[in-house]
């Protein structure tokens, strides 16, 4: 089964800190991806990432950064937290191979 | 303005009855994805559908994909409370490695 692991489920910081979110998969998938989900907006791409130090830009990448430094480890910073960036994040990978992308169970973040 | 649009919002019927959640779209997809997420858990995808007119059946669920391949829909037969639950539609339609989302349709099977 593939496993995608995020660091936390929940996470409370406060306006300015730096925060960075973690997500590890185990299937050596190339693709990895970060979204964040709010209530009547659906899942928004914030950036994505097809191979080791590639990154893209999503739908909605300013106030976040991602590092890839190894194929399965995708870590998304959001460099100085504002209270509009408290969400659901969520971490997902995929292979082409296959059309099926598998999601981590989120992080609930909270800005004050 | 989605990409997917997915209705109904909300559906919240009695346990034993019929529902069906829709999935449109003006473009063309490669391939279809539904979801189905829990309060406070990921997406757990359901099913993939990559042919158009196809049709795929898990159980009490029944999927299928329009032959032009713009939309989808989801019938559950006789649905039960464990089927409660968000169902989110996702579609790749530039072959590329990013999906689009539809808003969700929250089903709430009542006992």
């Amino acid at each position: 089964d593939v496993k995608v692991t995020q660091s936390s489920r929940y996470l409370v910081k406060r306006t300015g800190e730096k925060v960075f979110l973690e997500c590890v998969q185990d299937m050596d998938h190339e693709n990895m991806f970060w979204y964040r989900q709010d209530p009547g907006l659906g899942l928004r791409l914030i950036y994505f990432s097809y191979d080791v130090k590639m990154k893209e830009k999503g739908d909605i990448p300013e106030g976040y950064s991602v590092s890839r430094e190894k194929k399965e480890r995708f870590s998304l910073i959001l460099e100085s937290a504002s209270t509009n960036q408290t969400s659901m994040y969520l971490c997902a990978s995929w292979t082409l191979a296959s059309y099926e992308q598998y999601f981590g169970p989120g992080t609930r973040l909270t800005v004050t | 303005t989605q990409l997917l649009e997915q209705s109904p919002q909300f559906l919240s019927i009695q346990e034993g009855e019929n529902l069906t959640v829709y999935c449109n779209s003006s473009s063309v997809f490669s391939s279809l994805q539904w979801y189905r997420q829990e309060p406070g858990e990921g997406p757990v995808l359901l099913v993939t559908v990559v042919t158009g007119g196809e049709v795929k059946k898990l159980k009490r669920l029944t999927f299928q994909f329009g032959d032009a391949r713009k939309d989808s829909s989801l019938h559950i037969t006789a649905a039960q409370t464990g089927d409660t639950g968000l169902y989110l539609c996702a579609g790749d339609s530039s072959n590329d490695y990013k999906l689009s989302f539809g808003a969700g349709t929250t089903v709430t099977v009542r006992a």
